[in-house]
């Protein structure tokens, strides 16, 4: 089966950097995708690897590393607006051959003045 | 274009009532699914739909039934409500499961079963 693993809870101050590492064990992997979600609304999303290395949007940079299984949404100049859950995804394919989508616990962050 | 909406965003059953949570895209996406969110617990995906006249489980498909007879709709049945399913429930669409990209969410249904 799939599984995810990332941190509960992140805290990072204003201004600063903050990296949410993410792990995944799959088979017939895809890619791996971020989801910002604000307390009380919807997931919205960020960015999408398939492919290794760095993609960079604006502040936010998602990295992935198939051979480890490994990726990282990097936040750059850390904002109040923020402060808010992040969640990896894997798109892998299942045994019937459809694909699917299976989310993490997501990683809470706080960003404090 | 209104994107993914849902009805009722907040709905109160009672113990063995069923209801259905409605979902409509109109970006003429293939790929629909339905996710539920509890704390400490993520989004864990119901159901799901590659398009019309095809579904599939997802990770915790017991208590729901799903159907697509259009690309636009993605209803949810929950057959016999119980208080295990007292949630937020997103449903989300994507162009095609190939592109692997980006799901549209909506903006939620907050179920709570007494």
């Amino acid at each position: 089966g799939q599984s995810l693993e990332q941190p509960s809870e992140v805290t990072a101050v204003e201004g600063a950097i903050v990296q949410i590492n993410c792990t995944y064990q799959t088979s017939g992997f895809y890619g791996l995708s971020w989801y910002q979600q604000h307390d009380g609304g919807a997931p919205t999303f960020l960015s999408y690897n398939a492919l290794d290395g760095l993609e960079e949007t604006g502040r936010f940079s998602s990295f992935l590393s198939r051979s480890d299984s490994y990726g990282y949404l990097l936040l750059q100049e850390l904002q109040m607006k923020d402060s808010a859950s992040y969640f990896c995804a894997v798109r892998d394919r299942r045994s019937g051959g459809y694909q699917k989508v299976t989310f993490g616990i997501g990683t809470k962050l706080q960003v404090i003045p | 274009n209104a994107g993914v909406t849902q009805t009722p965003k907040f709905q109160v059953l009672k113990t063995g009532q069923s209801m259905t949570l409605q979902c409509a895209q109109d970006m003429n996406h293939e790929y629909m699914s339905w996710y539920r969110q509890d704390p400490g617990m993520g989004l864990r995906l119901i159901h799901y739909s590659v398009g019309a006249g095809i579904t599939d489980q997802g990770e915790v498909p017991n208590g729901y039934n799903v159907s697509r007879s259009t690309t636009e709709d993605f209803p949810l049945r929950l057959l016999s409500a119980a208080p295990s399913q007292t949630s937020v429930y997103f449903c989300a669409s994507s162009y095609s499961p190939g592109q692997g990209v980006e799901q549209y969410f909506g903006p939620g249904t907050r179920l709570t079963v007494t």
